[in-house]
């Protein structure tokens, strides 16, 4: 089936900084979504994509749907303490005769604030 | 709160054992979405239904099955555990089916086989 390649695996950065990851896929995807789970809790969406090449913001969130369809970008800018946590990309998939499959997901990036 | 509600929230039971895990989607989901989170996979889709009737199917083992009820909530069965079916299980729920509708998560059951 298809993979998500997501990177960094882990960022280590200091409250204030800019936060920048992605992930690639081999084949296309028809939406591109970012997740974000805190520890004991559900993925909770925080942009969806629908058209390549489309950039969207959420507050201090920007993400972008890549003009192959393969990538989607997430940056946050001036990282804060509750912006710890583990980021998901998603991808979806059209399914012939209509409906979609299900999510398709990255490995994740763990988000550490340093103090 | 995403709305979507999951019970119960955390599982122990053993291996060769069937356990049932219920999902309530958001009021007017008419779509659930079943994924297992594990160490080693990841969140992996299951199997989706859409208004009763399933429309999508994933990694899902042949020891699994799932329904969806007239009232639209949905049961997960999960049945002959083994060790390797400890994870997290979530349950989504979206408007409609197509890539255009947006999923919500809820919360989460915890399963352990021991």
């Amino acid at each position: 089936g298809q993979q998500l390649n997501q990177s960094p695996q882990s960022m280590f950065i200091q409250e204030g900084e800019d936060v920048s990851m992605n992930c690639t896929s081999s084949s296309i995807f028809n939406t591109w979504l970012w997740y974000k789970q805190e520890p004991g809790e559900g993925p909770v969406l925080l942009i969806a994509l629908y058209k390549a090449g489309e950039l969207t913001s959420n507050g201090r969130l920007t993400a972008q749907f890549g003009i192959t369809r393969k990538d989607s970008f997430l940056n946050i800018s001036a990282s804060i303490p509750s912006d710890v946590g583990i980021y998901f990309c998603a991808g979806q998939l059209r399914k012939s005769g209509g409906g979609a499959d299900g999510l398709t997901f990255g490995k994740g990036t763990h988000l550490i604030i340093q103090p | 709160d995403s709305g979507v509600t999951q019970t119960p929230k955390h599982l122990i039971t053993a291996t060769g054992q069937r356990v049932t895990l219920r999902c309530s989607p958001r009021s007017g989901d008419l779509s659930v979405y079943w994924y297992q989170q594990s160490l080693d996979q990841g969140l992996q889709f299951l199997i989706q239904y859409y208004n009763g009737e399933e429309r999508a199917k994933g990694n899902i083992l042949e020891r699994f099955s799932a329904q969806q009820f007239p009232d639209l909530h949905s049961e997960l069965n999960l049945s002959s555990l083994e060790l390797g079916d400890s994870a997290l299980y979530f349950c989504a729920s979206s408007v409609g089916t197509g890539v255009y509708y947006e999923q919500y998560f809820g919360p989460g059951t915890r399963l352990t086989v021991t």
